[in-house]
């Protein structure tokens, strides 16, 4: 059963400071992980994705995975008002993406 | 570019209706996608194409239809609609499968009544 899961928050940080976003995945055979960016009433937008075979940066953003645990992460480094939205994780296997449930993020001025 | 361009934007449907959500991307792209996603929940599946003619099921199938007669086109069908399918519908696109960068129309709010 392939699954991705999320905590779905809120969570809620001060602007400037760090936002830690975690996902689980299930299927040891994933191959690729994707984190995506959904405003209230939007459609989901990519800010990130990595393989399985390292970790990415990319501005403010970092994507992490460990592979052993099964889990990746998204770090948002001096969070912006702007950055409120909830964070979709999704693992692709094969062409099947599977989305977690999101994590709302709330970034207080 | 338009990118994935999804209508309509909203619609109401009686149980029992039929009704066509259309998606159209300009971008080339070989692989689209339609999801559902209920509130407060990730995005589910329903039917994937890898290219024109080719189509498969996704998560949650049941209770829909599509075709690919052209790469541009990936219209969704709801057959005898029913409360459950209360939803947004989101068309993706992608072009490589190596990487399936996914990128989303606006969304399709429908509500069955």
């Amino acid at each position: 059963q392939k699954e991705v899961e999320q905590n779905s928050g809120p969570l809620s940080v001060p602007e400037g400071a760090i936002a830690s976003l975690n996902c689980t995945y299930s299927d040891r055979g994933s191959q690729s992980f994707f984190w995506y960016r959904q405003y209230s009433g939007k459609s989901p937008e990519l800010i990130m994705f990595i393989y399985s075979n390292g970790d990415k940066e990319d501005g403010r953003f970092t994507a992490q995975l460990n592979k052993a645990s099964q889990y990746v992460s998204l770090l948002i480094r001096d969070s912006q008002p702007s950055d409120s939205a909830t964070y979709l994780c999704a693992v692709d296997l094969n062409n099947d993406m599977r989305f977690g449930a999101g994590t709302r993020l709330t970034v207080k001025p | 570019n338009a990118g994935v361009t999804q209508t309509p934007k909203f619609r109401i449907l009686k149980i029992g209706q039929s009704m066509t959500l259309q998606c159209a991307q300009d971008m080339n792209h070989n692989y689209m996608y339609w999801y559902r996603q209920d509130p407060g929940m990730g995005l589910k599946l329903i039917y994937y194409s890898v290219g024109a003619g080719i189509t498969d099921k996704g998560e949650v199938p049941n209770g829909y239809n599509v075709s690919r007669s052209t790469t541009e086109d990936f219209p969704l069908r709801l057959e005898l609609a029913a409360p459950s399918q209360t939803s947004v519908y989101f068309c993706a696109s992608s072009y490589r499968r190596t990487e399936n960068i996914q990128y989303f129309g606006a969304g399709t709010r429908l509500s069955v009544l």
